[in-house]
């Protein structure tokens, strides 16, 4: 069963930096493209971020230069580093997988960590 | 970038209603328009990939249509657990954006 579950959210203080973490279980998370979606209070879904199988990344303009997406093959694992924390940055955080065999659509999904960035 | 423009933004319906949801982008994007379904607190939940192909455990009431800019997304017969917000989503390139959402609420 495909399982994906975040972790390392909280509280952090404007300009502050956090790394989020998504643990995957029932597939490999190098065999897939991987992404990063946000959802801020009131608003929709926000895409932030993908890397490729081959080690590509892209971002969205909002998180350019300032997030990096980066996995660790050994522990089967996603990251998302994310530094010079804005107001606007406050959002549930969710780590998806894509299919990338075509469409690449996002077919499962983690439970979503949450990111609060407040004085 | 590819802007999705969903409408309505929101919509009233009553259990059993066929209820459309349309979704438009700026820029021919083949059939690469995924619609997915969000409740309160909860994780997006895939429903419809590749325009009209139904995600594997989805109820037979969602449907798909359309190609190159205009797609829908249509339920046969609202039940009382289809009550939730509507998304699409292009991703035939990065940014892979959504659309704003329709806020699907019981009459």
């Amino acid at each position: 069963e495909v399982q994906l579950v975040e972790s390392g959210g909280g509280l952090i203080q404007p300009g502050g930096s956090l790394r989020l973490a998504c643990a995957a279980s029932g597939f490999t998370v190098s065999s897939n493209y991987m992404s990063w979606v946000r959802h801020a209070p009131g608003k929709g879904l926000e895409w932030v971020s993908v890397i490729y199988t081959g080690g590509s990344t892209y971002y969205a303009d909002s998180v350019k230069g300032r997030f990096t997406i980066s996995r660790d093959n050994s522990k089967n694992t996603l990251f998302l580093q994310m530094n010079n924390l804005r107001a606007e940055d406050t959002a549930m955080y969710y780590c998806a997988r894509v299919d990338n065999i075509v469409w690449n659509q996002f077919d499962h999904w983690g439970q979503g960590a949450l990111v609060t960035v407040s004085s | 970038d590819i802007q999705m423009t969903q409408s309505p933004s929101s919509l009233s319906a009553s259990v059993g209603d066929r209820v459309t949801i349309t979704c438009r982008a700026s820029q021919s994007i083949g059939r690469y328009l995924n619609w997915y379904q969000q409740k309160p607190g909860k994780a997006p939940k895939l429903l419809i990939y590749a325009a009209y192909s139904l995600q594997s455990g989805v109820p037979s009431r969602f449907s798909g249509s359309g190609s190159g800019t205009d797609f829908t997304l249509t339920i046969s017969s609202l039940q009382p657990e289809d009550f939730a917000t509507y998304y699409c989503q292009q991703s035939f390139t990065t940014p892979y954006t959504f659309g704003q959402g329709t806020n699907l609420e019981i009459k």
